[in-house]
């Protein structure tokens, strides 16, 4: 009930294409759900958030879908580019535990 | 520059060596974390900290060992009994704002068992 399943393990995109990462929880007592991205060699960094009062949250070019009745949630990332090459995680929180999911490698080929 | 410190960058250990790893942070944050990642396996919780002189084991605490003396640092002994060691350390540390948590990393130590 902990877990958080987190697809594709890898991830190819073509420049200016869109890259869609999927993750699903069973816990509904998780009650913030944020992405993390990593670059190779560094900590991850907290790229965006949701709350499950809201079915989307758009930053710049990153954007949230939520369902809760699906208990499932992804990050889009519109017009992808070089530079958002690294592993995203997908996480859920709840009782102050924070519970990642496996990561996601993206490549985005020039 | 408020943000989250660790080194070394890089540790070689011997095998039976005790080796800690430092972590420091001036964000003013109560909650400290030690997370350990592997290739394809995410981020496993080691230790936890929400206040200064106290810790929880996290998923993954065998062979591991920790101390809060000061609210700043955090630092992880890996000790001979890990029997998997190599790997790349991560320390976090969150400030809460109502009931959300979100979580700051350092730039990591990578571990390496000679």
């Amino acid at each position: 009930q902990q877990q958080v399943k987190q697809s594709p393990q890898s991830l190819i995109v073509q420049k200016g294409g869109i890259s869609i990462i999927n993750c699903a929880y069973e816990n509904t007592a998780f009650d913030y759900f944020p992405w993390y991205q990593q670059f190779p060699g560094k900590g991850p960094a907290l790229l965006i958030a949701i709350r499950p009062d809201v079915s989307e949250k758009k930053e710049g070019r990153f954007t949230i879908s939520f369902n809760k009745s699906a208990k499932q949630f992804s990050l889009h990332i519109m017009d992808s580019q070089p530079g958002d090459s690294a592993t995203y995680f997908c996480a859920a929180c709840g009782f102050q535990k924070l519970v990642f999911g496996t990561g996601t490698r993206l490549l985005v080929s020039p | 520059d408020g943000g989250i410190t660790q080194s070394p960058k890089y540790l070689f250990r011997k095998e039976g060596q005790n080796v800690t790893l430092s972590c420091e942070q001036n964000l003013n944050h109560d909650a400290m974390y030690w997370y350990r990642q592997d290739p394809g396996q995410g981020l496993r919780l080691i230790y936890y900290s929400q206040i200064v002189n106290d810790f929880q084991k996290g998923d993954i605490a065998e062979g591991y060992s920790v101390s809060r003396e000061k609210k700043e640092s955090f630092p992880l002994t890996v000790t001979s009994a890990q029997k998997n060691p190599t790997a790349f350390y991560l320390c976090a540390s969150s400030g809460t704002s109502g009931t959300l948590d979100t979580r700051y990393f350092g730039p990591g130590t990578r571990l390496t068992v000679l």
